[in-house]
């Protein structure tokens, strides 16, 4: 079966700094990946996604992300947050041949100003 | 943009009643899906919808639960009895094909009480 971790479950960062979110998944076969945010009264909107290629992948709002097969890992990376990327973050697994996304638990994240 | 639309926001019904939630996927999407998110707790899978029939379900869509197209915009979620432990958020979204895999669109969610 399928299963995401994300070990992250509440982030609280200062404005400008570094941000790594955790997640990893258990499948041994071929996934498409995905980051999903919701702001505070917002629904899921989608952040970046990876489904093959080059490994490092970009999203909206300075997000990036990096497909590690290896470490069945897919974190979550931005430079230098914003108070306005305060929202709770979900990675989000497909497998190959199936419909559903499998979600992590997700990660609240409040940057303060 | 287009966007996934659901109705109601929220709905407040009592043990044993039965709810439909609505929604209304981007137009030229041909996959739906219903997830649920009981509160503190994971998004969860209940059900895909393509060419007019489940395509894939979850354990957690039984019996009770029905979906269905009743036109070529609206896709609805049925709760037949509704139990307290159906109290969730329940988010319906759509996805377009064109060979492979696509992201899925998210509604808003309706919130879903059960007294």
């Amino acid at each position: 079966a399928q299963s995401v971790s994300q070990h992250n479950h509440h982030v609280i960062l200062s404005e400008a700094a570094s941000l790594e979110l955790g997640c990893n998944y258990s499948y041994g076969g071929t996934v498409n990946l995905f980051w999903y945010v919701q702001y505070p009264g917002q629904h899921l909107q989608l952040l970046l996604k990876y489904f093959s290629g080059d490994p490092l992948v970009k999203g909206i709002k300075g997000f990036e992300a990096e497909f590690i097969k290896s470490k069945f890992s897919f974190n979550l990376r931005k430079p230098s947050v914003q108070w306005s990327d305060t929202a709770e973050y979900f990675c989000a697994v497909n497998a190959a041949g199936f419909q559903k996304l499998v979600f992590g638990t997700g990660t609240r994240l409040l940057v303060s100003p | 943009e287009p966007e996934v639309t659901q109705t109601p926001s929220h709905q407040v019904t009592q043990m044993g009643q039965e709810v439909i939630l609505r929604c209304v996927p981007i137009s030229n999407h041909l996959y739906f899906y219903w997830y649920r998110q009981i509160l503190g707790q994971k998004v969860e899978f209940l059900v895909s919808f393509y060419n007019n029939e489940i395509s894939e379900k979850s354990e957690i869509f039984d019996d009770q639960f029905s979906v269905e197209r009743p036109d070529g915009s609206n896709f609805t979620l049925k709760i037949r009895s509704t139990k307290l432990e159906d109290s969730a958020m329940y988010f319906c979204a759509s996805r377009e094909t064109q060979g492979g895999y696509n992201e899925q669109f998210f509604g808003p969610g309706t919130r879903l009480t059960v007294l």
